[in-house]
């Protein structure tokens, strides 16, 4: 069975621009979530999709947004992109939304943003 | 303010030898607290739960500890390889409402054979 899939691998792009990443969630995993991980840090919570509402949502500014689609999977968009914001994004699916206490998080490798 | 505290200096051991990683924790009334194993340049892997109301889980060579007085887990790999080597990552989801996983730093453990 395929895993959480994640595209772009990598990216590069300038300050002031925007960027889409995508998610692909496991097949039956109706829940998707967005991480960013700085490098020596802890993914840090951005957004969580359940049914294609949204469940929760993290200390980012507006400049972040993102969605969920019929079938599941996601995009995360970042407008006006700072130095600050180059990091790895991770997305995770899992079963159940936020208030699925038995659901693990699975995580996709991620996309790989630096921002010069 | 919410805090979760992980050893940011990495931990060497030897390989056969029992490895244990601490996460501490403070304001926080968790509902379950997870480990997740992280290579480099790949996403963490899920690991174990532990509940506020158990003390312990094993799977394998594997065993997670859950001191709610202390505010503490434990995680111990027996019996430790070298390819044990990557960073861990404890994770609390805090009980009352929001159940979304907050991450801290991780600590990178190194096993030499």
């Amino acid at each position: 069975d395929a895993g959480v899939t994640q595209s772009p691998t990598h990216l590069i792009k300038t300050r002031g621009q925007q960027v889409t990443l995508r998610c692909s969630p496991i097949s039956g995993h109706k829940s998707v979530s967005w991480y960013q991980q700085v490098l020596g840090q802890g993914p840090q919570f951005i957004f969580q999709y359940y049914e294609k509402e949204e469940r929760g949502r993290g200390n980012f500014p507006d400049r972040f947004s993102a969605r969920q689609f019929p079938n599941y999977s996601s995009e995360l968009n970042v407008n006006a992109l700072l130095l600050g914001d180059s990091a790895l994004y991770l997305c995770a699916s899992s079963l159940e939304g936020v208030r699925g206490r038995n659901s693990p998080l699975h995580f996709g490798n991620g996309t790989r943003l630096t921002v010069t | 303010s919410q805090k979760i505290e992980q050893n940011s200096e990495a931990l060497n051991i030897q390989e056969g030898k029992t490895a244990t990683l601490t996460c501490n924790y403070t304001n926080y009334s968790p509902a379950y607290l997870q480990w997740y194993r992280q290579d480099p340049g790949r996403g963490p892997v899920f690991l174990l739960l532990i509940r506020e109301n158990e003390k312990e889980k094993r799977k394998e060579r594997l065993k997670v500890t859950f001191d709610t007085t202390l505010k503490q887990s434990l995680f111990h790999i027996t019996a430790s390889q070298p390819a044990d080597s990557a960073t861990y990552l404890c994770a609390l989801a805090q009980s009352g409402g929001s159940y979304i996983p907050t991450f801290g730093r991780g600590t990178s453990l190194i096993v030499h054979p």
